[in-house]
């Protein structure tokens, strides 16, 4: 079965940071790319970030680019999220998302997700 | 970027009616599509890929349907565990954008 767990989040401050982490099992890590995906209370889900199978390539959305870095550690099967300068509009569940594909390669989005940790910032 | 355009926003309906759900992308996106259902408190959870491939183990009441810029969800006969939010999701290209999400409530 896989299951994604993520840890990491809490109450920080303004400009504080956090590193979240998101524990794989249950498929093949190392082959998978993988997302984040964040949810201010209240409001829609938002696409964070990307990584592919083997962390060469990244992706960010434009309002957490430079502050945000994804990585992965394939050795662990663990995606992490550092976040730093954090804001008050970073106040959200944050999910990670597994990345699913067909047999030729065809990306197919995200399939499995986990069940979220919150980030809350706040003075 | 890709703007995924959701309506209705939200909607009233009873048990055992047909609802549907649409997305528009701001430019074609082959079947680059996925809907996911969202509890309230719950983490979502996908229905559909591909545009029109249900999940396996989704209940085949669900189906979605279109391509290119226009995208349909239809639940055929609501049950009561259908009550919740859904969403579309882009996958063509970066950034990967959700629609705005519609929330199905019980008339």
């Amino acid at each position: 079965e896989v299951q994604l767990l993520e840890s990491g989040g809490g109450l920080v401050q303004p400009g504080g940071s956090l590193r979240l982490s998101c524990a794989a099992s249950g498929f093949t890590f190392s082959i998978s790319s993988m997302n984040w995906v964040r949810q201010a209370p209240g409001k829609g889900l938002e696409w964070v970030s990307s990584i592919s199978g083997s962390g060469g390539d990244t992706y960010y959305a434009d309002s957490v680019k430079g502050r945000f870095t994804i990585s992965r550690d394939n050795s662990k099967t663990t995606l992490y999220l550092q976040i730093n300068s954090l804001r008050v509009e970073d106040t959200a569940m944050y999910y990670c998302a597994k990345g699913d594909y067909s047999d030729y390669g065809w990306y197919y989005g995200m399939d499995v997700w986990g069940q979220g940790t919150t980030v809350t910032v706040s003075s | 970027d890709i703007q995924m355009t959701q309506s209705p926003s939200s909607l009233s309906a009873s048990v055992g009616d047909r609802v549907i759900i649409t997305c528009r992308a701001s430019q074609g996106i082959g079947n680059d599509l996925g809907w996911y259902q969202q509890k309230s408190g719950g983490a979502p959870k996908r229905l559909i890929y591909a545009a029109s491939t249900l999940q396996s183990g989704v209940p085949s009441r669900f189906s979605g349907s279109g391509s290119g810029t226009e995208f349909t969800l239809t639940i055929s006969s609501l049950q009561p565990e259908d009550f919740a939010t859904y969403y579309c999701l882009q996958h063509n290209s970066y950034p990967q954008t959700f629609g705005q999400g519609t929330k199905v409530e019980i008339k």
